[in-house]
């Protein structure tokens, strides 16, 4: 199956800094997601982008589909985008597989 | 428009006891999806369900079990429960079968004792 690999595992910012979290996937996906988990655990999705690129508000995603990978960058951090960023990748199936996640830690 | 809701929100169990968690997916969607979340780990896939047939498994013991009803709700039973079985229980709701957008419940919060 897909194998999902994030970096980096865990990042520390300042309050207004940016970030870039990669997430590099083993084979080809049909569908790739990335998600902001919350405290309580629910799974927020940010972006459905199997290729190509998309923004919204601060945050962007861009999916190279041939080269199996996706970014996710977060401008002007707010301490309210701490958590576990995950990524999911999907291939021709029926499940997403996840990779561990990116602890994003913002500091005031 | 409703999100997918799940219940009971929190579980305590014994082990050996059996649990049944509910999904309701968000209107319109016919697929339902379960995943397990262990602490510290990504999600992991247990079932899939598409107009109320199993459409795919994950790498999860018999113990697991799942069905669809025809409104489109999910449950997931668990037999036999073993320490290990705690953890969060997501249930993802999506148009239909195969790699489209998934939406996300909140979750169930299983605590075996």
């Amino acid at each position: 199956g897909i194998q999902v690999e994030q970096s980096p595992p865990d990042l520390i910012l300042q309050e207004g800094a940016n970030s870039t979290l990669r997430c590099n996937f083993s084979d080809s996906v049909n569908n790739l997601q990335w998600f902001h988990q919350n405290p309580w655990g629910q799974l927020i999705n940010l972006f459905y982008i199997p290729s190509g690129t998309k923004q919204n508000g601060r945050l962007s995603a861009t999916t190279v589909a041939t080269e199996r990978y996706s970014l996710l960058y977060i401008s002007s951090s707010q301490t309210t985008d701490s958590g576990v960023y995950f990524c999911a990748g999907g291939g021709s199936n029926y499940k997403l597989t996840f990779g561990k996640g990116t602890l994003l830690t913002v500091n005031p | 428009d409703a999100g997918v809701t799940q219940s009971p929100t929190h579980l305590i169990k014994t082990r050996g006891q059996h649990v049944t968690l509910r999904c309701s997916p968000i209107s319109g969607h016919k697929s339902v999806s379960w995943y397990q979340q262990v602490l510290g780990q990504g999600p992991q896939f247990i079932f899939q369900y598409y107009e109320k047939e199993e459409r795919g498994r994950g790498n999860f013991p018999d113990r697991f079990s799942a069905r669809q009803f025809p409104n489109y709700s999910s449950e997931l039973n668990v037999n036999a429960l073993l320490l290990g079985d705690s953890a969060l229980y997501l249930c993802a709701s999506s148009v239909r079968q195969g790699p489209y957008e998934q939406y996300f419940g909140p979750g169930t919060r299983l605590t075996v004792t």
